[in-house]
């Protein structure tokens, strides 16, 4: 009875980098999105998906980010060139496919990104 | 864009007290969400509210979804040390497979 995955918990870049944060959502759930959280502060949305379909990325922004959800493996949220106002904690959520039940979202445990 | 706005934005309490804490919103949200996240950690979910006026407990939680949409209170009564950590309010616009915005958060902290 996994929850959702994500890995590395912890990942340092210095500037200029890549960073690859993964995700694996809970075993049935179709629907995973994106978070970050500043200190002190509470989640911001960044991108929702579906399998090989973006739904909305209304929080992504323009540059340097992207994310996934292959038909295989996790999703994945990438981080190009990174700047020291990147280091947040991301989380991953899921939630299961429309009319299976609740739409709540699980929460992954997060990967803290620093920037150095 | 949407905000929530939840207070207080943190409480010290005795052990064994009752803790109250809401969210408001200048939108309608069709869903509320309460979740606790301990540090380090990611949010952990607590209650779900679908429907206005809606009043649920789990365990010695319980939480409203306010008649106008707009507002969702989170009591705790007779608060354990456990219960230390940052609560957050969160809606959903549309039910179902939508983004969740988030309320700045409430942190309690427990004197034994």
């Amino acid at each position: 009875n996994a929850g959702v995955m994500q890995n590395p918990r912890h990942l340092v870049r210095r500037r200029g980098q890549e960073a690859r944060l993964r995700c694996s959502p809970m075993k049935g759930h179709s629907h995973v999105y994106w978070y970050r959280q500043l200190p002190e502060e509470g989640l911001k949305f960044m991108v929702y998906l579906q399998k090989e379909n973006i739904i909305d990325e209304s929080g992504m922004p323009k540059e340097r980010f992207s994310a996934e959800f292959p038909k295989e493996g996790p999703s994945i949220l990438r981080i190009q060139q990174v700047v020291r106002g990147d280091s947040a904690a991301y989380f991953c959520a899921s939630s299961p496919p429309r009319g299976t039940g609740p739409y709540e979202q699980y929460f992954g445990p997060g990967t803290r990104l620093t920037v150095t | 864009g949407q905000q929530l706005n939840q207070s207080p934005q943190s409480m010290f309490i005795q052990e064994g007290e009752d803790v109250s804490m809401n969210c408001t919103s200048s939108s309608i949200f069709n869903t509320w969400l309460w979740y606790k996240q301990d540090p380090g950690e990611g949010p952990v979910l607590l209650i779900a509210l679908y429907k206005a006026g809606e009043l649920t407990s789990n365990g010695r939680l319980t939480a409203q979804f306010g008649i106008t949409r707009k507002d969702s209170f989170l009591n705790i009564s007779a608060s354990i040390p456990s219960d230390v950590g940052i609560y957050f309010c969160a809606g959903q616009l549309i039910q179902g497979a939508q983004k969740l915005v988030f309320g700045q958060g409430t942190r309690l902290t427990i004197n034994p």
